[in-house]
């Protein structure tokens, strides 16, 4: 059971727009910078959102963060095929002392 | 580019110690005083646990509720860091992967390496 609760599956249809939604406490979420992670199968990981709500360089604006309180979300829009993955959530907790992450939402397109 | 390559043996025994070594190339660790470099597990089927997270330093931070004791170690003139999992039982089985995330947590964990298979197994 992971400190942060993530749904684990969503799903929509092509072209549609879906969020994915992380919650935890004012340990990590509520005083701390949420990011988001995509992870194809059988690859590693890739930074999608940082810092709440911003986009690394070469990330389509179709994904979008945002954090409020304890919880923070992912949107996806536009969604296409290619966006089948899991995603997840991570931030800094400040009662354990650890990065902490979701246990992961597979979206299916 | 900033490149992570893992490295070490896909197969560990009980009761031993698991050694994995992440390269970095495109980068010089020495150099990189904004980062801290770090690792990452992924149980088969399982979401992500961050392991520890390790300065140019040597200063490092670990995660509290790992059951094997942690070691991680950075090698400056070979440019690459190191893992050390002690005592491993069937638990540890993973994918390991290395990464890196800026001093300000802010930022996240930005890149990765292709992750390792590590199977504990007599």
């Amino acid at each position: 059971q992971s400190v942060l609760t993530q749904p684990p599956l969503v799903s929509a249809a092509p072209g549609q727009k879906v969020t994915i939604s992380c919650s935890g406490n004012s340990f990590n979420i509520g005083n701390n910078y949420v990011s988001w992670y995509q992870q194809f199968p059988g690859t590693a990981p890739k930074l999608l959102i940082y810092d709440n709500d911003k986009r690394p360089s070469g990330i389509p604006d179709r994904f979008s963060g945002s954090k409020s309180g304890t919880s923070a979300t992912l949107g996806i829009s536009g969604l296409q095929t290619g966006d089948e993955a899991d995603y997840y959530c991570g931030t800094w907790d400040s009662r354990v002392s650890a990065w902490v992450f979701g246990d992961g939402t597979k979206l299916t397109v | 580019q900033l490149q992570l390559q893992e490295s070490g043996p896909g197969l560990v025994k009980p009761s031993e110690t698991l050694s994995l070594t992440c390269s970095v190339s495109g980068a010089s660790i020495s150099s990189s005083i904004d980062y801290y470099w770090v690792w990452i597990r992924q149980p088969p089927g399982k979401g992500l646990e961050w392991i520890g997270s390790i300065y140019y330093s040597g200063r490092g931070s670990y995660n509290p509720s790992l059951r094997s004791p942690v070691t991680m170690s950075v090698d400056t003139s070979n440019n690459r860091f190191s893992l050390k999992l002690t005592s491993v039982t069937a638990a540890d089985t993973a994918v390991y992967y290395c990464a890196r995330h800026h001093v300000l947590t802010v930022y996240g964990m930005d890149v990765w390496g292709q992750g390792t298979t590590v199977t504990v197994s007599s």
